[in-house]
C-alpha cells in the first residue's frame, strides 16, 4: 500500500528555520496537506494544497513541493511551534488517503 | 463555525463491533464536494486514516481495514456513523472525525472533532 515518509524528529533553536520533509511516489499527482498536533489536542490543518495557508495560521508556516517530496517550513520557530507534524495525501488514483508517520519538532 | 463531536463506547471487548457516531454542525453533507472522514491514533503513535464519505454517498476505505469498516451518513441528522467489526486490542486508539472541505476550499481535513478514546479489552 502507499506510504508517506517523514523524518521521526527535527530539532531547531528558537528563531531558526525548521524544515520537515514528506516523501511519496504520488506527490507529483496529489496535493499534500500538513497538520500540527500538540499533546492532548486534535490535529490542526496548517498547510493545504501543498503550499496554501489557512486563515489564522501564522505566516511563518509555508509549504513547497518538488517532485516526490513536499516540505513544511517554519521560519523563525517559536517555542509554541513544538508539536508533532503530519503530512497527508492520497494514492496516485485518489482512491484513498494516507498520513505520514509524523515528525516531532523540538524547539531547543 | 464548523464543529464535530465523536460519540460511542469507551470500552469494547475483543471480537465485538464498534459503532461510532460523528455529529456535526456548521455545514451540510448534501453540499457538493463536502465529506466527513474518520482517522484514528493509537496512544503515542501516528495518525491513521480509516474512511471517508462524500456528499454524494461516495465511500472510501483504508485498504488494510476495508473488510472491517462501514461508513454511512444521515444527512437529516447531520451525522456520520463508522462501524468496525471484530475489534482487537490493537484497535485501541483515539478516534477522530473531521470535515473534508470541497476542492474549492482547503480540501483538507479541517476542522477535527475532539476525538474519543476507545479501549479494547476483555
Amino acid at each position: 500500500s502507499y506510504e508517506l515518509t517523514q523524518p521521526p524528529s527535527v530539532s531547531v533553536s528558537p528563531g531558526q528555520t525548521a524544515r520537515i520533509t514528506c516523501s511519496g511516489d504520488a506527490l507529483p499527482k496529489q496535493y499534500a496537506y500538513w497538520y500540527q498536533q500538540k499533546p492532548g489536542q486534535a490535529p490542526v490543518l496548517v498547510i493545504y494544497k501543498d503550499s496554501e495557508r489557512p486563515s489564522g495560521i501564522p505566516e511563518r508556516f509555508s509549504g513547497s513541493s518538488s517532485g516526490t517530496t513536499v516540505t513544511l517550513t517554519i521560519s523563525g520557530v517559536q517555542a509554541e511551534d513544538e508539536a508533532d507534524y503530519y503530512c497527508q495525501s492520497a494514492d496516485s488514483s485518489g482512491t484513498y488517503e494516507v498520513f505520514g508517520g509524523g515528525t516531532k519538532l523540538t524547539v531547543l | 463555525q464548523i464543529t464535530l463531536k465523536e460519540s460511542g463506547p469507551t470500552l469494547v471487548k475483543p471480537t465485538q463491533t464498534l459503532t461510532l457516531t460523528c455529529t456535526f454542525s456548521g455545514f451540510s453533507l448534501s453540499t457538493s464536494g463536502v465529506g466527513v472522514g474518520w482517522i484514528r491514533q493509537p496512544p503515542g503513535k501516528a495518525l491513521e486514516w480509516l474512511a471517508l464519505i462524500y456528499w454524494n454517498d461516495d465511500k472510501r476505505y483504508s485498504p488494510s481495514l476495508k473488510s472491517r469498516l462501514t461508513i454511512t451518513k444521515d444527512t437529516s441528522k447531520n451525522q456520520v456513523v463508522l462501524t468496525m467489526t471484530n475489534m482487537d486490542p490493537v484497535d485501541t486508539a483515539t478516534y477522530y472525525c473531521a470535515h473534508r472541505g470541497s476542492a474549492g476550499t482547503t480540501g483538507g481535513f479541517d476542522p477535527w472533532g475532539q476525538g474519543t478514546l476507545v479501549t479494547v479489552s476483555s
